[in-house]
C-alpha cells in the first residue's frame, strides 16, 4: 500500500513569513495526526483529526498555527507568522482506528531564519 | 501526569553485542505500548506493540520487548545488534483514546 505522503520535503523561510505543509494519509485511514519534532526531542502532537473533525488540538499554538482536513482525506498545516522556535520537522501520521499503529510520512523539515 | 521516560539519550554498542533500551511510563489507564524506530531523514516506523496478553512481544528486525507492569517499564531488546540498527528509537504509550505520548528518544550508535 502507498505510504503517507508529505510535501514539501524541506522549507526555509524567514521569521514572520507564512508556510504551509500538505499531507495525504494512507487510503482508508480515518485518523490523521500532525506532530512537531524539535531536534533532539520526541514527536509532540499538534493536532489529531478523526475524519474531518478535530479530536485533540490542545497543544496547537492557535495564535499562529492552523490545520484543516477537508473531506476527511488530505490535510494542510499552516504557520502564520513563523517564529524562530518553529524550526522543526513536521510529521504527518495516519492510523486506521483506535490505538492502531501509526504510519508516518517522511516529514517536512522547516528552518526559520 | 502522563509521561514516557527514556533515560538513555545515547547508547553505543559494538556490532554483534546485545542491546537493551529502557522505557518507563506513567499512565493512569491501562497502557498500550509501542516502540518506533527513526532512521535519519525518515519518519518513524513501528517495531512492535503491546496491547495485552503475553508480556514478551516480538517485533520486526529481531527486536523484542517485555512489559513489566510492576516496574512500569517496556524495555526493548535485541540479542545481536547489526550496523543497520543505528537509528533513534522512541517508546510511546496510548490508552485507547487515540492520544499518543512519545518519549524523548534514544540514539543508538553501532561500532564496527
Amino acid at each position: 500500500e502507498a505510504g503517507v505522503a508529505q510535501s514539501p520535503r524541506y522549507k526555509i523561510i524567514e521569521k514572520r513569513q507564512s508556510v504551509a505543509f500538505w499531507c495525504n494519509p494512507i487510503s482508508g485511514h480515518a485518523t490523521l495526526y500532525w506532530y512537531q519534532q524539535i531536534l533532539g526531542q520526541g514527536p509532540k502532537l499538534l493536532i489529531q483529526f478523526q475524519n474531518n473533525g478535530v479530536v485533540d488540538d490542545s497543544q496547537l499554538p492557535k495564535d499562529r498555527f492552523s490545520a484543516e482536513r477537508l473531506k476527511g482525506v488530505d490535510s494542510t498545516l499552516k504557520i502564520q507568522p513563523a517564529k524562530l522556535e518553529d524550526s522543526a520537522v513536521y510529521l504527518c501520521a495516519s492510523s486506521h482506528g483506535e490505538s492502531e499503529k501509526l504510519f508516518f510520512g517522511s516529514g517536512t523539515q522547516l528552518s526559520v531564519l | 501526569a502522563q509521561s514516557v521516560t527514556q533515560p538513555d539519550i545515547h547508547i553505543t554498542v559494538s556490532e554483534g553485542a546485545s542491546l537493551e533500551l529502557r522505557c518507563n511510563y506513567s499512565y493512569g489507564a491501562t497502557p498500550y505500548l509501542f516502540w518506533y524506530v527513526q532512521s535519519p531523514g525518515q519518519g518513524l516506523q513501528l517495531l512492535l506493540k503491546y496491547f495485552s496478553g503475553d508480556t514478551l512481544v516480538q517485533g520486526i528486525k529481531g527486536f523484542e520487548a517485555e512489559f513489566k507492569r510492576s516496574q512500569s517499564s517496556f524495555n526493548l531488546r535485541k540479542p545481536s545488534v547489526h550496523w543497520s540498527d543505528a537509528a533513534e528509537y522512541f517508546c510511546a504509550v496510548t490508552s485507547g483514546t487515540y492520544k499518543y505520548i512519545f518519549g524523548t528518544g534514544t540514539r543508538l550508535k553501532v561500532l564496527a
